[in-house]
């Protein structure tokens, strides 16, 4: 079975922290995403990556920044965290670009920003 | 750009009542993907449909995608308690994209 995990399932900081949340998965997956997911809104896209060292922006990227060093591992950033990214942040790998891919997803990280 | 709407967001049903959950897509999809979320926990893929007019079942699930590819449909039959909690559709065209979910009570 793939397993993702995330590092914390949940986090309080504080306006203005940086803040990282880790992602790793354990099947040799090529593709890896982050997600926000707020009641009413779904999953919204944060950014994904296709490969180590490669990343792509997706639906809300501002606030945020990634980092895929190794292939198992992806890692989303909160620069400076504010308010408003209080959410679950849910991180999703597949096997490989094909269209049929279907996505295994972490535990999710719930983050609180006070 | 690219949306796919979900209704209703909320459903409440008496067990053993059927609960359906629409998917509509403003563009063409590719193929689309069917995820279950239970309380607490995290989406879980359950089904993809890829040809036009598509039906598949899961004993008491009943999924469908649109002769247009650009909608698709959940359908439960006599709920269950464990049938409890948020379903996604996702549209596939270059990539995936989730819808805003329906949330489902089953009361006992």
């Amino acid at each position: 079975d793939v397993k993702v995990t995330q590092s914390s399932r949940y986090l309080v900081k504080r306006t203005g922290e940086k803040v990282f949340l880790e992602c790793v998965q354990d099947m040799d997956h090529e593709n890896m995403f982050w997600y926000r997911q707020d009641p009413g809104l779904g999953l919204r896209l944060i950014y994904f990556s296709y490969d180590v060292k490669m990343k792509e922006k997706g639906d809300i990227p501002e606030g945020y920044s990634v980092s895929r060093e190794k292939k198992e591992r992806f890692s989303l950033i909160l620069e400076s965290a504010s308010t408003n990214q209080t959410s679950m942040y849910l991180c999703a790998s597949s096997l490989n670009r094909g269209m049929y891919e279907t996505q295994y997803f972490g535990p999710g990280t719930r983050l609180l920003v006070l | 750009g690219q949306q796919v709407m979900q209704i209703p967001q909320y459903q409440h049903v008496q067990e053993g009542e059927d609960f359906t959950t629409y998917c509509n897509s403003s563009t063409t999809l590719s193929n689309i993907q069917w995820y279950k979320q239970r309380p607490g926990g995290h989406p879980v893929f359950l089904i993809q449909l890829v040809k036009s007019g598509e039906v598949k079942k899961q004993k008491r699930l009943t999924f469908q995608f649109g002769e247009a590819k650009k909608n698709s449909s959940l359908h439960i039959t006599a709920t269950q308690t464990t049938d409890v909690g948020t379903y996604f559709c996702a549209g596939n065209t270059d990539k995936l994209i989730f819808g805003t979910g329906t949330r489902l009570q089953v009361f006992p």
